[in-house]
């Protein structure tokens, strides 16, 4: 298994532009996470999805959209892009069965600045 | 609102040294709490993952405790090597919620 698999691993953006970042897992999970981590700071979630078909906010949504066309796919939209979301990206994903073990598997992120 | 506290925020100890990492929760009401390791760079590396009803965990020379009355966790890492170098991050996932709430993490550094 590859795990968890993100694309870009760095990008630039100009100020008011859109991207797409890519999240794919290949562990056939059915939670997956949106997380942006600032210098000195925790992770923080940004959307969720708990099945193909279903998401929700997380802490810090704004200025960002998610879909969950299928399990495996889960990307993250910036339209507008502001300097304030400058960070490092990161995608994770676990399996979501009730009990037993629940670790959250992590991406190798995605640094993004926006200048 | 939960929070999560890492202390030290920083920590650097020759090789061999046996050493301690703590985290604290302010909400008891936890459903797991997970560490992890963070190298410079790098995504986020699962180590151990301890349901709210266990005590402790381990794997190899890590052993991490939950005291959940107290709002505490602990990542001992035995005779430490420089490959543990990294930032480790604590991790904690409410009942009833989905996301996790991370610490600021421990920056360790082991020197030869």
């Amino acid at each position: 298994n590859a795990g968890v698999t993100q694309t870009p691993k760095f990008h630039i953006l100009k100020i008011g532009q859109s991207m797409t970042l890519q999240c794919t897992q290949d562990m056939n999970h059915n939670y997956m996470y949106w997380y942006r981590q600032d210098p000195g700071m925790g992770l923080k979630l940004i959307y969720y999805s708990v099945g193909a078909g279903i998401t929700d906010k997380g802490e810090v949504p704004n200025g960002y959209n998610v879909s969950r066309s299928t399990t495996e796919d889960f990307p993250l939209r910036l339209e507008l892009a502001a300097p304030s979301q400058t960070s490092v990206y990161f995608c994770a994903s676990r399996p979501g069965t009730s009990g037993g073990y629940n670790e959250q598997f992590f991406g190798p992120g995605t640094r993004l600045t926006v200048l | 609102k939960q929070e999560v506290t890492q202390i030290p925020a920083a920590l650097s100890v020759p090789e061999g040294e046996n050493l301690v990492l703590n985290c604290s929760f302010t909400d008891s009401a936890i459903y797991n709490l997970q560490w992890f390791r963070q190298d410079p760079g790098k995504g986020l590396t699962s180590l151990l993952l301890i349901q709210s009803s266990q005590r402790e965990q381990t794997s190899g020379r890590l052993n991490a405790s939950l005291d959940k009355s107290s709002g505490r966790s602990t990542l001992y890492i035995a005779a430490s090597q420089p490959g543990d170098s990294a930032t480790y991050l604590c991790a904690v996932r409410n009942t009833g919620f989905q996301k996790l709430v991370f610490g600021t993490g421990t920056r360790l550094l082991v020197s030869p």
